[in-house]
């Protein structure tokens, strides 16, 4: 039972560059977020989706992009990366609306 | 505005020797109380909801209280394994995701 799984886990970009985080969940769930945490800030979140072909801002969603195509899937974009956005990344899911959070291991991104 | 703090920011124990890591918040309509365990370079793993004040709950080692304005995790003999990172967050009435607190670092010496 993988869970949730999140691709790469690394990556290191140059600032202007753009980039996809994965992430996939084998959970059926209906929700899913996208978190980043940043040392002293706690996790805050990026965006989220209700559902398939759904998608909402969360506390800090300038400069990232989201899709939902898929159920499983929720895809996290970055257009042109900040050196601000050099952070881990995590995605999770819920079978409910804020019920308990499945997390991924994290997508660590450095933006030089 | 929601807020949540936690305190200590890290908490070193000797093995067997039991403590408290607290987690005070400020939230209109609170839905719930969630407390996380998360282990250097992994996810967050959930270990707790606390629902409405007075209730509790417990896991080997942990028990997780709550009152109207914060919430303790009772650590009872810890072991090394006991050794990580734990986050509080909150969930408010209509809201859709979770507002975390910065964790409290713990770590548990043989």
């Amino acid at each position: 039972n993988a869970g949730v799984t999140q691709t790469p886990k690394f990556r290191v970009l140059k600032t202007g560059q753009s980039m996809t985080l994965l992430c996939a969940q084998d959970m059926n769930h209906e929700y899913m977020y996208w978190y980043r945490q940043d040392p002293g800030m706690g996790l805050r979140l990026i965006h989220y989706s209700v559902g398939e072909g759904t998608t909402a801002k969360g506390e800090v969603p300038d400069g990232y992009n989201v899709s939902r195509l898929k159920k499983q899937n929720f895809l996290l974009g970055l257009e042109s990366a900040a050196p601000s956005q050099t952070s881990v990344y995590f995605c999770a899911s819920s079978y409910s609306r804020v019920g308990e959070l499945f997390f991924g291991e994290g997508s660590r991104l450095t933006v030089l | 505005e929601d807020q949540v703090t936690q305190s200590p920011e890290a908490l070193r124990l000797q093995e067997g020797e039991s403590s408290s890591l607290n987690c005070s918040y400020t939230v209109s309509g609170l839905r719930g109380l969630f407390w996380y365990r998360q282990d250097p370079g992994k996810g967050p793993e959930f270990l707790f909801t606390l629902y409405s004040a007075g209730e509790e709950k417990e896991k080997e080692r942990l028990k997780a209280t709550l009152t109207k304005k914060e919430s303790f995790l009772h650590i009872t003999a810890p072991k090394p394994e006991d050794s990580a990172t734990y986050l509080c967050a909150v969930s408010r009435q209509e809201a859709n995701n979770l507002f975390f607190g910065t964790g409290t670092r713990l770590t548990v010496i043989p």
